[in-house]
């Protein structure tokens, strides 16, 4: 079945430096690869849409110079926290889906980012 | 946009018996409905899905179904085990293209099955 691999699963850094999270698509091609953060005790919220080869699009709200996002294949997205701050501490998802023949939409295994 | 409504926000249930999850939805173009489980600290988990055009869809223990007059979909879980015990989200999806588009997701429901 299609899998998702995120790494890393856990994180700490420190106020001010910037965290990288990758995202792979392990058996299958992603045109679109989605970006959520969750957290403690609520749901899923979209932050922005990877696109292969193209900018991402973000939600409202989302700063797009804090979360970078860069879709450079077909199987790998990464999201980078830049000038990370405590209040960025999060659980942060990845999900995407087959490019056709489909709906589902696979999620990785999330990141906590602690940020102190 | 969308819009998604889960209930209710927790669950009790004793081991064997049934519970139930509803989810409303705002956009009549939304047709595809998938149910994810979370364990703690994990991503969310493919369950169980449907699309539009199916009324029901059952996989063992656990069924779906769809209302697409009334735009309310269920989650059907018989004779619980301990290990069904996690948080259940619902959502909704327009399909246009492959892959392309953005789930919306209901609040989360927090099944507690109690041994």
């Amino acid at each position: 079945g299609a899998v998702v691999s995120q790494h890393p699963s856990r994180v700490i850094c420190k106020s001010g430096t910037s965290v990288k999270i990758e995202c792979r698509s392990l058996d299958f091609q992603a045109t679109t690869m989605f970006w959520y953060r969750q957290f403690p005790k609520q749901s899923l919220m979209l932050m922005a849409t990877s696109n292969e080869g193209s900018k991402a699009t973000y939600e409202q709200g989302v700063e797009k110079d804090k979360f970078l996002i860069n879709h450079a294949s077909l199987t790998l997205s990464t999201l980078t926290v830049t000038s990370a701050h405590p209040e960025d501490s999060s659980f942060y998802i990845c999900s995407a889906a087959p490019l056709s023949g489909t709906y589902g939409y696979t999620f990785g295994s999330g990141t906590r980012l602690t940020v102190v | 946009g969308e819009n998604v409504e889960q209930h209710p926000s927790t669950l009790s249930v004793q081991e064997g018996d049934s519970a139930v999850i509803k989810c409303t939805y705002s956009d009549s173009a939304s047709n595809y409905f998938p149910w994810y489980k979370q364990e703690l600290g994990k991503g969310p988990q493919l369950i169980i899905d449907i699309r539009s055009n199916v009324g029901e869809k059952k996989d063992q223990r656990i069924a779906v179904t769809l209302n697409k007059t009334a735009k309310h979909f269920s989650l059907h879980i018989t004779e619980t085990q301990p290990e069904d015990s996690a948080v259940y989200f619902c959502a909704a999806s327009t399909y246009l293209e492959a892959a392309g588009n953005k789930l919306t997701f209901g609040g989360g429901t927090r099944v507690l099955v109690k041994p």
